[in-house]
């Protein structure tokens, strides 16, 4: 079975803090596909990042990264000098090849206070 | 031009009634899903069309029934609505034939019933 968990409920930082989010996820599948989210209060799902487990280069986009690394398996998302405007409920996913099925973690809340 | 977008954004109705949700992309996606986001922020997977076709139905009760007329539009309707169907319904789209690249979401439709 697949399955993503997010074991962080909410966090909260002050402004300009780093900040990390962790995902673990499961499955048996060799190829598979993980995802992060992110929902802020004002409730549209945002896409911020896929990668394929045969890629497991770290991303970095602006203050965005991303750790992936199969040996553990995580895919945990680094917000660096967080801001006000990160506050929001960021989601890990995961889907293999012909499942059709996007399995969510649970949601990490993220509050940064000025 | 909205990539992913459903109607209507609010509903509120009494426990018992019959209501439906649109859902089109303009994306040319060829999969189309329902998600279901209950008050814990808990995202589930309820169907997904590949093409016009039913691949998924994840133990959805009856009262839930999907209709797919052509593979830009993906519809909800719901019967007898109970008080926990209250939710907030998320319409997506991904490209491709295998189901794995990202999910574009619509804005949500949140459902009260009373």
């Amino acid at each position: 079975a697949q399955k993503v968990t997010q074991a962080q409920t909410e966090i909260s930082v002050v402004e300009k803090e780093d900040v990390t989010l962790d995902c673990v996820y499961e499955t048996r599948d060799t190829t598979y596909y993980l995802f992060w989210y992110k929902q802020p209060p004002s409730g549209e799902l945002v896409f911020l990042i896929r990668r394929n487990s045969f890629d497991e280069q770290n991303e970095i986009s602006g203050r965005y990264s991303w750790n992936f690394q199969k040996s553990t398996s995580s895919f945990n998302f680094t917000i660096t000098a967080s801001q006000v405007v990160d506050s929001a409920v960021y989601f890990c996913a995961l889907t293999t090849s012909g499942t059709y099925k996007y399995i969510f973690g649970t949601g990490t809340r993220l509050k940064v206070l000025a | 031009d909205t990539a992913v977008s459903q109607t209507p954004k609010y509903l509120v109705t009494q426990m018992g009634n019959d209501k439906s949700i649109k859902c089109e992309q303009n994306l040319g996606h060829d999969t189309m899903y329902w998600y279901k986001q209950d008050s814990k922020k808990f995202l589930k997977i309820m169907f997904s069309y590949n093409n016009k076709e039913l691949i998924i139905n994840e133990t959805v009760p009856n009262r839930f029934s999907p209709k797919s007329p052509d593979k830009a539009h993906l519809n909800l309707h719901i019967n007898s609505l109970e008080l926990g169907d209250s939710a907030v319904y998320f319409c997506a789209s991904s490209l491709g034939r295998v189901g794995t690249g990202e999910l574009f979401f619509g804005e949500g439709s949140r459902l009260t019933v009373l």
